[in-house]
C-alpha cells in the first residue's frame, strides 16, 4: 500500500524560507520511473504543480516558480524535501506531496495535504 | 507552458444524469492528459491517466476520451458521491485546468 505524508510548518513569515518534508512507503524512490512530486492548492482555488523529482535525481520545476524552488530525495529515509524561498501570503495554501508514475506521468497517490499559513 | 481551459467552470446535475466536462489543451499533448475528482477538505483521486485509461478501482460510469488538444470526461449516470470538483492535468508541464464543480441540482 502506498502512503504520502507531509510535514512541515503551519505558519511561516513573510520572507522566511518554508521546508516541507514528504515522508513515504510502499514504493522506492530508486525504482526506474518512480517520481515524487509538489501540487499546491490555495483556499478555494485550483490545483499548482510547484515540483517534480524523478529516481534518476532528475528535478523539474514549475517556471513560474522555478528560482524560489529545491526539491531534493533522501532514497535511504524514504522523504522528499521542498525548499520555497522568500515565502509571501499569497503562497497561503495547502501543499501535497504525491507519486507520479514517471516523468510525464499521473499523480496516482496523494498525501492528505498540510495547510501553510503566511503571516506576520 | 500550456494552458489548460475546462468548461464548464461549475455546472448543476441531478443523480443519474449523464455528465461532461471539457479540457482543451493550448497545444497538443497526444493522450497525456489526465483527470482527477476532489471533494471539499481531501486530496485529488486519479480517476482517468493517458486521456481514455480508468484508474484502478474507479467505477465504469467514469470515462475518458480524445486526443491532440480537445478532451472529454463523461460520467455516464452521476451518482450522489460523484459531486465534486473535477481537475484534467497535462502530463507534459504538469499543468492543471482551473476545475469544474459538478453540484446537485
Amino acid at each position: 500500500q502506498v502512503t504520502l505524508r507531509e510535514s512541515g510548518p503551519a505558519l511561516v513569515k513573510p520572507t522566511q524560507t518554508l521546508t516541507l518534508t514528504c515522508t513515504f512507503s510502499g514504493f522506492s524512490l530508486s525504482t526506474s520511473g518512480m517520481c515524487v512530486g509538489w501540487i499546491r492548492q490555495p483556499p478555494g482555488k485550483a490545483l499548482e504543480w510547484l515540483a517534480l523529482i524523478d529516481w534518476d535525481d532528475d528535478k523539474y520545476y514549475s517556471t513560474s516558480l522555478k528560482t524560489r524552488l529545491t526539491i531534493s530525495k533522501d532514497t535511504s529515509k524514504n522523504q522528499v524535501v521542498l525548499l520555497m524561498t522568500n515565502m509571501d501570503p499569497v503562497d497561503t495554501a495547502t501543499y501535497y506531496c504525491a507519486r507520479s508514475r514517471g516523468v510525464a506521468g499521473d499523480f496516482d497517490s496523494w498525501g492528505q495535504g498540510t495547510l501553510v499559513t503566511v503571516s506576520s | 507552458d500550456i494552458q489548460m481551459t475546462q468548461s464548464p467552470s461549475s455546472l448543476s446535475a441531478s443523480v443519474g444524469d449523464r455528465v461532461t466536462i471539457t479540457c482543451r489543451a493550448s497545444q497538443s499533448i497526444s493522450t497525456y492528459l489526465n483527470w482527477y475528482q476532489q471533494k471539499p477538505g481531501k486530496a485529488p483521486k486519479l480517476l482517468i491517466f493517458a486521456a481514455s485509461s480508468l484508474q484502478s478501482g474507479v467505477p465504469s460510469r467514469f470515462s475518458g476520451s480524445g486526443s491532440g488538444t480537445d478532451f472529454t470526461l463523461t460520467i455516464s449516470s452521476l451518482q450522489p458521491e460523484d459531486f465534486a470538483t473535477y481537475y484534467c492535468q497535462e502530463s507534459y508541464s504538469r499543468t492543471f485546468g482551473q476545475g469544474t464543480k459538478v453540484e446537485i441540482k
